[in-house]
């Protein structure tokens, strides 16, 4: 399967911005995710890229996309305690198949 | 508003026992999908559905198998459940041709003992 890369924890102060990286593998990757998890849930799609562009802003979320170094990452703006949690991203590289990243433990301290 | 919906948030086993999970989605998907997520190494995919009664293996789909007789519900069983298939299990539903959106049920968290 692919491999897609994340760190593994970040820590940030209420108010202040976090961004979190990933790395992916397949150039040909035509969607790329990100999806938040909270403490004993399922996953939530948060926003996704199209491949064909750079960046994407939705309200307090930017995704920025680096093609030629196959990086992706996702900048929260005014972070608040409601956004602790576990950050995904995953790429579509075809035959309906996603991979994931390991996930990124995200902790805001108030 | 997608929904998927999963039959158990939480299940206790013995080793042995067949275990059904269940996932329905209510927005006519044509693709439904189990992972199971484990600490340390994410959501590794088990088995998809890309219609009814069609399946696909995914990358784990070693002591486990799937049944799609309707569309909107996708079950995952184990035949004779072991320990090392404590997890959580999350499925998920997207429609063909919107691969932009993948959608997830809430999880259920298998305990096998």
């Amino acid at each position: 399967g692919e491999d897609v890369e994340q760190s593994l924890f970040l820590s940030v102060r209420e108010g202040d911005s976090s961004v979190i990286n990933c790395t992916y593998t397949d150039s040909s990757s035509t969607y790329l995710y990100w999806y938040k998890q909270e403490p004993g849930a399922g996953l939530q799609l948060l926003t996704y890229i199209f491949s064909n562009m750079d960046m994407k802003q939705d309200q307090r979320l930017t995704v920025l996309l680096n093609k030629k170094d196959k990086h992706l990452s996702l900048r929260i703006a005014d972070t608040q305690t409601g956004d602790s949690a576990i950050y995904f991203c995953a790429e579509y590289y075809g035959n309906n198949r996603l991979a994931f990243g390991k996930g990124n433990q995200v902790v805001v301290i108030p | 508003d997608v929904k998927v919906t999963q039959s158990s948030r939480y299940l206790v086993k013995r080793t042995g026992e067949k275990v059904f999970l269940e996932c329905v989605q209510d927005m006519d998907h044509e693709n439904m999908f189990w992972y199971r997520q484990d600490p340390g190494l994410g959501l590794r995919l088990i088995y998809f559905s890309y219609d009814v009664k069609m399946k696909e293996k995914g990358d784990i789909p070693e002591g486990y198998s799937v049944s799609r007789e309707k569309k909107e519900r996708f079950s995952l069983i184990l035949e004779s459940a072991s320990t090392n298939q404590t997890s959580m299990y999350l499925c998920a539903s997207r429609n063909t041709g919107r691969e932009e959106t993948q959608y997830f049920g809430p999880g259920t968290r298998l305990l096998v003992l």
